[in-house]
């Protein structure tokens, strides 16, 4: 099992830049979690799909942040236009929602905007 | 919705004592309680989990016990050892929310030799 596999791992841009961050799921599971991580606000959920339906986006920031599940291997949170506050850890993970099943993270992707 | 407090924010013990974690949650529809292991730079890990028919589960060094009737749960560690070093997370979850987790602020465990 290849587990959550995110890209790119680091990203480092400018201000006002467009910033696309992939997350592919691991196979079989339905549910899929977008979460930021900071120092000051520790680990937030953004946004979470399932069976590629966006649940709950209440977490989204602002309207810069976006969400897409296109099918059941792959989602893409977007920021644009990218600012210094959005630079943060980003986290994707999945789960079975079969019952109580644990969420998988992926590694995480470092982004730092200039 | 769910509110999750997590207890101590930061905790230092000697290496081989033991260590405690504690988190209180408000909603009793509540019915899963997993705990991670976040290291300097990795991903939140699940170490283990107890779901609301159990009062206790272990796992060689680590234990977690629930009352449901106080709505709190705790994260034990005995033995403690230095690449126990970690921020730990606690989360709340309630079967049929998409399987969607509250989450504590997390507790930095430092372990000194």
């Amino acid at each position: 099992d290849a587990g959550v596999i995110q890209s790119p791992r680091h990203e480092v841009t400018e201000m006002g830049q467009e910033v696309t961050l992939r997350c592919k799921p691991i196979s079989g599971h339905n549910s899929l979690f977008w979460y930021r991580q900071t120092m000051m606000r520790g680990l937030e959920l953004l946004i979470y799909f399932n069976n590629n339906v966006p649940i709950d986006d209440s977490g989204m920031p602002e309207d810069r942040f976006s969400a897409k599940m296109p099918n059941a291997s792959f989602s893409t949170l977007k920021i644009q236009p990218s600012e210094p506050r959005d630079s943060a850890v980003y986290f994707c993970a999945s789960s079975w929602t079969g019952g109580n099943q644990p969420q998988h993270f992926g590694d995480g992707t470092r982004l730092s905007i200039l | 919705g769910e509110n999750v407090e997590q207890h101590p924010s930061t905790l230092s013990v000697q290496e081989g004592d033991s260590a405690v974690i504690k988190c209180t949650y408000s909603d009793s529809a509540s019915n899963y309680f997993p705990w991670y292991k976040q290291e300097l730079g990795k991903r939140p890990q699940l170490i283990i989990d107890i779901r609301s028919n159990v009062g206790e589960k272990k796992d060689q060094r680590i234990a977690v016990t629930l009352n449901k009737t106080a709505k709190h749960f705790s994260l034990h560690i005995t033995e403690t050892q230095p690449e126990d070093s970690a921020v730990y997370f606690c989360a709340a979850s309630i079967i049929g929310t998409g399987n969607q987790f509250y989450f504590g602020t997390g507790t930095s465990l430092t372990v000194i030799p």
